[in-house]
Formats: structure tokens, C-alpha cells, sequence
């Protein structure tokens, strides 16, 4: 089973300003199965990036992903006040398909 | 797509809980199906997933054993006969739709229904 840790636990910044979440797995990954999820308060996840760079349908263009191997990287290029969530990282090219235990962006 | 899962509530432990998702938008017998858990304040973990053939059902290793994943071809529904519940099952389950294929990310998820197992 692969394991994913994210960092930082929690990121605080203000609107407009960059947000860079890690995640690192332990062993080498396929790009081509790595996928992060926003979660904002009282809401349920949802897909934001899949195949580490592509945006799922509807996310807009400040989230990008990348990273290869065993270090990935989502990118927020100005936070928007509905950005301030939970972020998961998710490897899924092997069950069970493991999940990052979470980086929270939170209003500095 | 819709996702919606019902069957929660309070349980004793050592009991047993029928956790069910009901699928509407699509066909649930082609894509593999999955059931993600949320504790309170914490973090997503998977649960259990069968493929779309259902030749196939994954469990962790925490629920292995006591928790049974099956579909309903006939209402369109996916379950999770839960036993043996303890305390640490406490969370939010989600009911979570795969991205045609094999091998693809959790593209739909239900709201969620909340198991508490409390004495």
C-alpha cells in the first residue's frame, strides 16, 4: 500500500495570494494515477485535478497540478475566498486507493 | 449524476447497520463503485470498492471481515451491510462513483450518511 503524506497540515494565507500543497508518496507513483480533491467545510470531496495535471470539468485555470516519482504538487495561483477548504492528494493505480491525510487552507 | 446514500444512524457496538446509495444518471453496473469513510475532524479513508463486473471487491484492512459491499442491478443502489461495529467506525460514509475505465479518479460523490456507534 502506497502512503501519502501531505504538508503542511495547514497553510494560511490571505485572498490572492499563492498556495502551494505537497505530497509526497512513499515509492514511485504513476503520474498518470494521481489526483487531489477539495473539500470545503460541511461539503462532500470533489475532484479538482486527475493524471496529476489535468483539472477535472469546471475547476478554473489558478489550480494546477504536477510532479512525478514521488513528489506532487498542487498549485493555487490567487486564492479566491471559496478556495479556503481541505486539500487530499489520492493515488489510484492500486487498491486501496489511498488518500493524504489532508492540507487545510485557512484565511491568515 | 446523482449519489444518495441513507441507512445511517446510532448503533450500539457490536451491531449491525445496512448502509445504502442510491445511483441515478447512470447505469451503477458499468463503472466500479466505491465507499469512502470521513471520521469527525479527520481525514477521507477508503473503505471498499467493487468493480463493475464484480468480480472483484476490495476491503481495508480496518473493515475486512465485518463489512460486506454489494450492488442491487435492479434499483440501481450500491450497499455496505456493516457488523461487528465499533466505535472507531464512526463517520461519514460516502457513496463515490469511478471514472469509466479502470483505474481512474472518484469523479461523483454523494453527500454522505453519518454512522454513530455509541453506547
Amino acid at each position: 500500500e502506497t502512503v501519502l503524506t501531505q504538508s503542511p497540515g495547514t497553510l494560511s494565507l490571505s485572498p490572492g495570494e499563492r498556495a502551494t500543497l505537497s505530497c509526497r508518496a512513499s515509492q514511485s507513483v504513476s503520474s498518470g494515477n494521481f489526483a487531489w480533491y477539495q473539500q470545503r467545510r460541511g461539503q462532500a470531496p470533489r475532484l479538482l485535478i486527475y493524471g496529476t495535471s489535468n483539472r477535472a470539468t469546471g475547476i478554473p485555470d489558478r489550480f494546477s497540478g504536477s510532479g512525478s516519482g514521488t513528489d506532487f504538487t498542487l498549485t493555487i495561483s490567487r486564492l479566491e475566498p471559496e478556495d479556503f477548504a481541505v486539500y487530499y492528494c489520492q493515488y489510484y493505480g492500486s487498491s486501496p486507493q489511498t488518500f493524504g491525510q489532508g492540507t487545510k487552507v485557512e484565511i491568515k | 449524476v446523482q449519489l444518495v446514500e441513507s441507512g445511517g444512524g446510532l448503533v450500539q457496538p457490536g451491531g449491525s447497520l445496512r448502509l445504502s446509495c442510491s445511483a441515478s444518471g447512470f447505469t451503477l453496473s458499468r463503472y466500479h463503485m466505491h465507499w469512502v469513510r470521513q471520521a469527525p475532524g479527520k481525514g477521507l479513508e477508503y473503505v471498499s470498492g467493487i468493480t463493475s463486473d464484480e468480480l472483484h471487491k476490495i476491503y481495508s484492512d480496518s473493515v475486512k471481515g465485518r463489512f460486506i459491499i454489494s450492488r442491487d442491478i435492479s434499483k440501481n443502489t450500491l450497499d455496505l451491510q456493516m457488523g461487528g461495529l465499533r466505535i472507531e467506525d464512526t463517520a461519514v460514509y460516502y457513496c463515490v462513483k469511478e471514472e469509466a475505465g479502470n483505474w481512474k479518479p472518484f469523479e461523483n460523490w454523494g453527500q454522505g450518511t453519518l454512522v454513530t456507534v455509541s453506547s
